[in-house]
């Protein structure tokens, strides 16, 4: 079946620190993969996505590579905020449907 | 901008209450999706609909109901509301006839069944 796992949290980390979130997965077929973001009190926001291997997907400093061979989909910023303190989820669509990880809590500290 | 809203933001009902979570979207997407939120668990589908008058189990529907009357609106009905079923709620709804496309969230609603 399909499925998403993604690193437990939380994630602490210090302003400017580097952030990798690991997710994998599994599918039938080709998934379009996402990242999103919610941020306390609200809903979900797209972060970025890829829709094929090899693709990156990018926002707001936030990198992700639709990595094939590993079946992986690893989230990377290279100098957090406090700004991004909130809780990421990792997501595949193999079609209409969207199968989300649990979901990881970065908080950052100035 | 797509707008996804949901008619409150916090609900307290006491158990047995019949429940009504509304949600409507001004982008006149075919899909509408209902999830739960919980702690360590994610998001699960409840249900969603691809048309007015359509709709398809998720993983948890026991206990929930839907309706789709008009495309912009989704309901979610808690026929009679439970203390297990106290959770964050989510609506999303996506374009039709565009697999593996993202799909747009509203704010949510956090019940609480007392």
């Amino acid at each position: 079946g399909n499925s998403v796992t993604q690193m437990e949290g939380p994630v602490t980390l210090s302003e400017e620190a580097f952030l990798t979130i690991n997710c994998t997965y599994t599918a039938t077929g080709y998934p379009s993969l996402f990242w999103y973001v919610q941020y306390p009190g609200e809903g979900l926001q797209l972060l970025l996505k890829a829709t094929k291997a090899d693709d990156k997907g990018s926002n707001k400093g936030f990198e992700a590579t639709y990595r094939k061979e590993t079946t992986s989909f690893h989230l990377e910023k290279g100098s957090v905020q406090v700004s991004d303190s909130a809780v990421y989820f990792c997501a595949l669509s193999v079609g209409t449907a969207l199968i989300f990880g649990k979901g990881t809590t970065l908080s950052v500290s100035s | 901008d797509v707008k996804v809203t949901q008619s409150s933001r916090y609900l307290v009902k006491r158990t047995g209450e019949k429940v009504f979570l509304e949600c409507v979207q001004d982008m006149d997407h075919e899909n509408m999706f209902w999830y739960r939120q919980d702690p360590g668990l994610g998001l699960r589908l409840i249900y969603f609909s691809y048309d007015v008058k359509m709709k398809e189990k998720g993983d948890i529907p026991e206990g929930y109901s839907v309706s789709r009357e008009k495309k912009e609106r989704f309901s979610l009905i808690l026929e009679s509301a439970s203390t297990n079923q106290t959770s964050m709620y989510l609506c999303a709804s996506s374009p039709g006839g565009v697999r593996q496309t993202e799909q747009y969230f509203g704010p949510g609603t956090r019940l609480t069944v007392t």
